[in-house]
């Protein structure tokens, strides 16, 4: 167990709606970042956040967005669903800071109809 | 040139035998390197992070970096059905300190 948990396990929305992807790290882990996995891909970094400013992006359109908390929770928003966004969505957070060794959670599995 | 890069596979190996996974990177001056093992529909769980040149080993597996040539492998020795999944090389890309994960290599171990 990592210690780094994730809500909801599954999501299935449709074409235009938003959705908010959770994830809790353990405490005093400063740095979380997200990331999309299509299947039979690798991890696609979105952001990454640090004391809760965000600290770097991928190539990744401004409808995702993310907020970090400072008990160690952060959130993933995408607006404007479109067929694509389905994927696995991983968080993974750090004890130190950006580049660090990271844990991850056990994801989102989104489907978008 | 993409910023991480792996073998697709699917890698075959038999059981018992030696698995050795090999990954590129672009940025020459990362600095931390992992490997992550990834089950089919599960998230990846680390296996070993490697900072410096070299070999460095931890029970039946051993990552080894050469930042000259800019490649990180990980050997899996006595390889067991249970190793069967896709490995995932991650590198941290100084310029914005962000991890980088290559597509992956599936590795199938044959009983």
């Amino acid at each position: 167990e990592t210690g780094v948990t994730q809500s909801p396990t599954h999501l299935i929305k449709t074409r235009g709606q938003q959705v908010t992807l959770r994830c809790s790290s353990q405490s005093g882990h400063n740095t979380v970042s997200w990331y999309q996995q299509a299947l039979g891909q690798g991890p696609q970094f979105i952001f990454q956040y640090y004391r809760e400013e965000e600290n770097g992006r991928g190539n990744f359109p401004p409808r995702f967005s993310g907020l970090q908390f400072p008990n160690y929770s952060s959130e993933l928003n995408v607006n404007a669903l479109e067929l694509d966004d389905s994927a696995l969505y991983l968080c993974a957070s750090s004890l130190g800071g950006p580049g660090e060794t990271q844990y991850f959670g056990p994801g989102t599995r989104l489907l978008v109809l | 040139q993409k910023e991480v890069e792996q073998n697709s596979g699917p890698l075959s190996v038999p059981e018992g035998a030696i698995a050795s996974l090999n990954c590129t990177y672009s940025d020459r001056v990362s600095q931390s390197f992992f490997w992550y093992r990834q089950y089919s529909g599960k998230s990846p769980e680390l296996i070993m992070s490697i900072y410096s040149n070299g070999d460095k080993e931890d029970g039946r597996f051993t990552a080894q970096l050469n930042k000259a040539s800019q490649y990180v492998s990980l050997l899996i020795r006595d390889s067991q059905p249970s190793d069967s999944a896709t490995y995932l090389c991650a590198v941290n890309i100084r310029r914005d300190d962000k991890i980088i994960f290559g597509k992956g290599t599936r590795l199938h171990i044959l009983p």
